[in-house]
Order: structure tokens, then sequence, then C-alpha cells
């Protein structure tokens, strides 16, 4: 079954403590975006990747890193420098990063601060 | 910046009714895509339309059509014979055209279907 998946589906943070949120995809899929989604308010583009070893910071970058080492992964860490991290986090990805071309959804992390 | 609005935070419907969804975007493009995404309870976003600008005729899925009217740059949703799986958070989104380009979310509509 091709698809996204990201792990896990609910994550807890200390203060303090840097967490790191999965996502991997089996679709062959060359672009790869982080969303965050914040209650009474559409998605907000964290960081987006369109190829191996290359990513450029979207609307609200700060204080979150990502790695893009392999093609069906694009993990994102959430530092101690993101003062308010508890939202809902999802990433998609796309066949190819042009205008028509869909974005797929993966089921989404719950990020809350102990 | 483009924008996107979606005047109804929440809108119900009786189930067998129809039901429509209001989006407005703002751009100084001519070609660029638009898409309607469902986020039921379970938070997987799903796409339900998208609709290319350079495109007439509006498009259509099953129970689910738009009505795109480019000069006003309206773009909304119509849910035919609602069900109650039709429940959900809906989002519009715009994306322009090029390489590399991103999307544009509205704030969302919630949809009630009622029994």
């Amino acid at each position: 079954d091709g698809g996204i998946t990201q792990s896990p589906k609910y994550l807890f943070r200390k203060e303090g403590q840097n967490v790191t949120l999965s996502c991997e995809q089996n679709l062959n899929h060359d672009a790869m975006y982080w969303y965050r989604q914040d209650p009474g308010q559409g998605l907000r583009l964290i960081y987006y990747s369109q190829i191996v070893n290359d990513f450029q910071k979207g609307d609200i970058a700060e204080g979150y890193s990502v790695s893009r080492e392999k093609k069906e992964s694009f993990p994102l860490t959430v530092t101690s420098a993101q003062k308010n991290p508890t939202a809902f986090y999802l990433c998609a990805s796309s066949q190819r990063p042009g205008a028509k071309n869909i974005q797929y959804f993966g089921a989404g992390t719950r990020l809350s601060v102990l | 910046a483009q924008t996107v609005t979606q005047s109804q935070p929440e809108m119900s419907v009786q189930e067998a009714e129809t039901v429509t969804l209001s989006c407005t975007y703002d751009t100084s493009e001519s070609d660029y895509y638009l898409f309607w995404y469902k986020q039921p309870p379970s938070r997987q976003m799903i796409l339900v339309i998208r609709q290319e600008a350079y495109k007439q005729q509006n498009a259509t899925e099953n129970r689910f059509s738009v009505n795109f009217q480019k000069a006003a740059k309206s773009f909304s949703l119509k849910i035919s014979d609602s069900q109650l799986g039709d429940a959900a958070m809906y989002f519009c989104a715009y994306r322009p055209p090029g390489y590399g380009q991103n999307f544009v979310f509205g704030p969302g509509t919630r949809l009630s279907v009622l029994p």
C-alpha cells in the first residue's frame, strides 16, 4: 500500500527538549512538505524539499529544522527555540514540485508540551 | 502576497440537502491551481476537487462540484445530496504556477451534517 506514514501519532515535549517527527513516503515522490495546523487556522508551511539533499524554509521555519538525506524520508525536528510548539503537524508529498501536482498528506502528529 | 479567504467558519446542512462553501482568493497571476481539501475528524487531509484556472469548465467529482468565477476570484464548493460522512473541515487552497510553488490555505470551514 503506497502512502505517507507519520510517527508518532502523539508526542510530548519537555521544556528545553528537541523532538523529531518522522515522515516516510513510499510513493516515489520528489517533493515533501511539513505543515503546522493550529485551531481555527489553515495550514502553514514550515519547510519543504523539492529534491534529496535540498530544502527551503517556508513561512514559519523559526525553531524548526529538517533534513532530506533520502528520497523517502523528511524528518522534522522541533527545537527548544520553538517556544510554542503545541500544534498538529502534517507531512505531505507530491510527485513533482510543480503547481499542478496534487499534495498527498499523512495522518499527522499531535505535539504537546508537558 | 496571495491570500485565501473562507468567510464561513462554520456551516451546517441537513442530510440529503445541498450546501455551498465559499472561498475567495487574491492573486495577480492568470494561471494557477485551486483545490478543496477535506479534513474529517481523523485529521487526514483528503483532496476533494481540483480546478485549473485556464480551464473555463467547472470541475466536478461525483456529488462535489465547484463554481469557479475567475474574474471575481471566487471558488465555491457545492456538495449535493449531503451525507453524514461529509462532516469535516474543508480547506480551500491556491497554488501559483511554476516550479517549486507552494500552497496557500484558507482558514477552513467546519461543516456539520444534521440527520
